[in-house]
């Protein structure tokens, strides 16, 4: 299978920090992308990692451990804008060539005053 | 440059009929993929379409179906509607001459079977 596991709500405060974490399984992995999707809209692209360690975009930070089949997605400086649904997303190696895009079922974020 | 585009936005059928939905890529992109979204749902896989071939389909019965155009816009088709059809339809493109692939998703079409 090529099942993900996330978080389905998360709560934090404005101005903190949150940590979104992300399981799946390694077989075939070929890449990890984050999401952002705000209730009724499309998903906005946020990062993409494929080789282990951190990646940081701003406020926004993302990290991959390939043997552990584990990522997570760091929000800094919270604001009211950052509630939404973040979806973590799996790229396999399809064996007949080629590769799929699978996402988790997403972390609904809040975040409050 | 533009994003990826749909249409229509919204769309109201009734069981059993069919529906057309639209999807143009960003400029460039050769790969389309669309996705079903049902309300509080995770997006499903629909169909990959790339320099006009389908490359794969999501567990999904034959009756959603589409087709890409030699200038990369797509079709998805849905034949007789069933109430569990209603939600929403995303569509986004990929250029996949870079490692990343990534995939950039329109505003997606919000489908109600009544």
């Amino acid at each position: 299978g090529q099942n993900i596991d996330q978080p389905t709500e998360m709560t934090a405060t404005e101005g903190a920090i949150v940590q979104i974490n992300c399981t799946y399984q390694t077989s075939g992995f070929n890449g990890l992308f984050w999401y952002q999707q705000h209730a009724g809209e499309a998903p906005t692209f946020l990062s993409y990692n494929v080789l282990d360690g951190l990646e940081e975009k701003g406020r926004f930070s993302s990290f991959l451990s390939r043997s552990k089949g584990y990522s997570y997605l760091l929000l800094k400086e919270l604001q009211m804008k950052d509630s939404a649904s973040y979806l973590c997303a799996v790229r396999w190696i399809l064996t007949g060539g080629g590769n799929k895009l699978t996402f988790g079922t997403g972390t609904q974020l809040k975040v409050e005053l | 440059e533009a994003g990826v585009t749909q249409s229509p936005t919204h769309l109201i059928k009734t069981r059993g009929q069919q529906v057309t939905l639209r999807c143009s890529p960003i400029s460039g992109h050769t790969s389309v993929y669309w996705y079903q979204q049902a309300l509080g749902l995770g997006l499903q896989f629909l169909l990959w379409y790339d320099e006009g071939e389908e490359r794969n389909r999501g567990n999904f019965p034959p009756r959603f179906s589409g087709r890409q155009f030699p200038n990369y816009s797509s079709e998805l088709n849905v034949n007789a509607l069933e109430l569990e059809d209603s939600a929403l339809y995303l569509c986004a493109s990929s250029f996949r001459g870079v490692p990343t692939d990534t995939q950039y998703f329109g505003p997606g079409t919000r489908l109600t079977v009544l």
